[in-house]
């Protein structure tokens, strides 16, 4: 059975950094793409980064790009979203998600950014 | 980027009514279409693949048709449980987009 585990969310001033992280098992992690999804409180979904299976490939939504890198560990058969610069509007419960079509989602894990 | 424009954003039915949920892309996508339910406090789940392929373990009382532009998620006898937000996701380019959602709830 395919298990995501995220983790790493909390609260965090603006301008803060946080990094998330997804544990995967279940599947063979280094055969799939990654993504992240996140999902602010009372809104709708979006999309936020994709990853290659070998990381030599990524792609971001643009009100992240520069400020949001992806990344995994495929030996650990972990995902990673580490944040920077965070703006209120990136409150949200982030998903890290199987695949570049957005299969299998973990349960989130909350970012909230306030001061 | 593609716009996806989800309609209705909500309706209320009843248990074993059937429903109809449209997404349009501002472009074409092929069949790069998944839908997603999703429940209060839950994660997502994809209901179909590939704008017309049922996920393993889907009721068949789900389905999904379209191309192109115009796509269609149908529920055919509606059950308690089918009480949701549905979405739909256009996986043809990047930025992946979203519709808006569907909110069913009981008549």
């Amino acid at each position: 059975e395919i298990q995501l585990v995220d983790s790493g969310g909390g609260l965090v001033q603006p301008g803060g950094s946080q990094r998330l992280s997804c544990a995967a098992s279940g599947f063979t992690f280094s055969n799939h793409w990654m993504s992240w999804v996140r999902q602010a409180p009372g809104k709708g979904l979006e999309w936020v980064a994709s990853i290659k299976e070998d990381g030599s490939e990524k792609y971001y939504l643009d009100s992240v790009k520069d400020r949001f890198t992806v990344s995994r560990d495929n030996a650990k058969n972990s995902l990673y979203l580490q944040m920077t610069s965070l703006r209120v509007e990136d409150t949200a419960v982030y998903h890290c998600a199987t695949g570049n079509t957005i299969g299998n989602w973990g349960q989130g894990t909350l970012v909230i950014v306030s001061s | 980027d593609i716009q996806m424009t989800q309609s209705p954003s909500s309706l209320s039915a009843s248990v074993g009514d059937r429903v109809t949920i449209t997404c349009r892309a501002s472009q074409g996508i092929r069949s790069d279409l998944g839908w997603y339910q999703q429940k209060p406090g839950k994660a997502p789940k994809r209901l179909i693949y590939a704008a017309s392929s049922l996920q393993s373990g889907v009721p068949s009382r789900f389905s999904g048709s379209g191309s192109g532009t115009e796509f269609t998620l149908t529920i055919n006898s509606l059950q308690p449980e089918d009480f949701a937000t549905y979405y739909c996701l256009q996986h043809n380019n990047y930025p992946r987009t979203f519709g808006q959602g569907t909110k069913v709830d009981i008549k």
